[in-house]
């Protein structure tokens, strides 16, 4: 069975503070790691889909990597506004490809 | 705009009566799938759609049912609704093809069984 582990739970960050969000993962064949931005009570927004190991992605402040067993996304002087619920998935060969299996999420707070 | 839409965005029903969430795609995508969101469990999927008249089964489909008779609705049901169905309820979709298959979220429904 995949599983998808993120850590920390919950971290806080002063403006400006770099750090970075663990998404380990057990799968049988990884077809695709994906990171989303979830606000509350909101859908998912989707932030970058890594395909093999050693893959790396940037969008404005975030960047995201990939090895065979875990994905890093680094957050460079993130601002207030970064703060949000963070949320890795795996796809795998499970149920044909079909179903995506999220890890519990990374809830960030970024204070000015 | 490419997006998923869902309605409504809220609802308040009582046990045991009929409802009917809807999901509409404007992006020809194949694939639509429906996931519950639930403090402490995260994302579950309740069922999936691989393309017109083809669905089945997720990781937690009691009580629910769907149908995909166009490409671009995939609506949920809740025949005996109950208040363990209480949650946030999202749709989404893919193109299903390798390398193409970023699944995008609607804005979510909050239900509440009473």
């Amino acid at each position: 069975e995949d599983q998808v582990t993120q850590s920390p739970e919950a971290l806080r960050l002063q403006e400006g503070e770099s750090s970075s969000l663990n998404c380990s993962y057990t799968v049988s064949g990884l077809r695709g790691l994906f990171w989303y931005r979830q606000d509350p009570g909101k859908g998912p927004e989707f932030l970058f889909t890594l395909y093999s190991a050693g893959e790396e992605k940037e969008k404005e402040r975030l960047k995201a990597t990939l090895t065979k067993k875990e994905s890093f996304l680094h957050i460079t002087a993130p601002k207030p506004e970064d703060s949000a619920t963070y949320l890795c998935a795996v796809l795998s060969p499970q149920s044909g490809y079909s179903t995506l299996t999220f890890g519990k999420g990374t809830m960030l707070l970024v204070s000015p | 705009e490419a997006q998923v839409t869902q309605n409504p965005r809220y609802l308040i029903t009582v046990t045991g009566k009929k409802l009917t969430v809807t999901c509409s795609q404007n992006m020809n995508h194949e694939y639509m799938s429906w996931y519950r969101q639930d403090p402490g469990l995260g994302l579950r999927q309740i069922y999936y759609s691989m393309n017109v008249e083809v669905t089945d089964k997720g990781d937690v489909p009691e009580g629910y049912k769907v149908s995909r008779k166009e490409k671009r609705n995939f609506p949920l049901i809740l025949e005996s609704p109950s208040p363990n169905q209480t949650s946030l309820y999202f749709c989404a979709s893919s193109t299903h093809r390798a390398e193409q298959d970023t699944q995008y979220f609607g804005p979510g429904t909050r239900l509440t069984v009473l």
